[in-house]
């Protein structure tokens, strides 16, 4: 069964970082990109980046630029989302999702969701 | 970055009904646009990609039409488990943008 798994809950004080997992099983995990996305409670999705799982090669939304980084393990099929200097509005749902095999950049397999509660 | 306006933002519909919604680009997308349903405490579910292609395994109730900055998601009898949320998304550009969400509500 295809699917990616993703770390627990996280709580953290404004300024801090946190780093998100996303472990894929099922599949070739260097056969697909993978995407970050959040969404805030109440609100919609918002794009933060993409991998390359092969190669390691990485973009970031402009948004995020500086305070985001990705990587890949490919040893252990995962890839992380590590979120700096947090502050309250990074309170929200971050996902991972794959890239299915197609010339569309949708996302068919998606991480269950982490909860990154930003508070003092 | 491509803004995805997605109307109405909330409905209320009956099992049966035939819905639709509208999710407007600001600039042309050509076919590059997807449909995602989400129900609460859960991860979207892919149901249209190139604006009209049914994902594998969705059932052929949902429909998608459209091209350039006009977009339509159709479910042609609502049935009980359609009662949620949907998103679409648009890949032509980078950054990947999404709409603001429609949600379906039991009349």
């Amino acid at each position: 069964q295809e699917q990616l798994v993703q770390s627990g809950a996280e709580v953290k004080r404004p300024g801090a970082s946190v780093k998100v997992s996303c472990k894929a099983s099922g599949y070739t995990f260097t056969s697909y990109y993978i995407h970050w996305m959040r969404q805030a409670p109440g609100q919609g999705l918002e794009w933060m980046g993409k991998i390359n799982p092969s190669v390691g090669s990485i973009n970031y939304s402009e948004k995020f630029q500086g305070r985001v980084t990705m990587s890949r393990d490919t040893s252990t099929s995962t890839v992380h989302m590590e979120l700096s200097s947090l502050r309250s509005e990074d309170t929200a749902v971050y996902f991972c999702a794959r890239v299915p095999q197609r010339a569309a950049v949708v996302f068919d397999i998606w991480g269950q969701g982490t909860l990154v509660t930003v508070s003092s | 970055a491509i803004q995805l306006t997605q109307s109405p933002s909330s409905l209320s519909a009956s099992v049966g009904d035939r819905v639709t919604i509208t999710c407007r680009a600001s600039q042309g997308i050509s076919s590059a646009l997807a449909w995602y349903q989400q129900k609460p405490g859960k991860a979207p579910k892919l149901l249209i990609y190139d604006a009209s292609s049914l994902e594998s395994g969705v059932p052929s109730r949902f429909s998608g039409s459209g091209s350039g900055t006009d977009f339509t998601l159709t479910i042609s009898s609502l049935q009980p488990e359609d009662f949620a949320s949907y998103y679409c998304q648009q890949f032509n550009f980078y950054p990947l943008t999404f709409g603001g969400g429609t949600k379906i509500e039991i009349k």
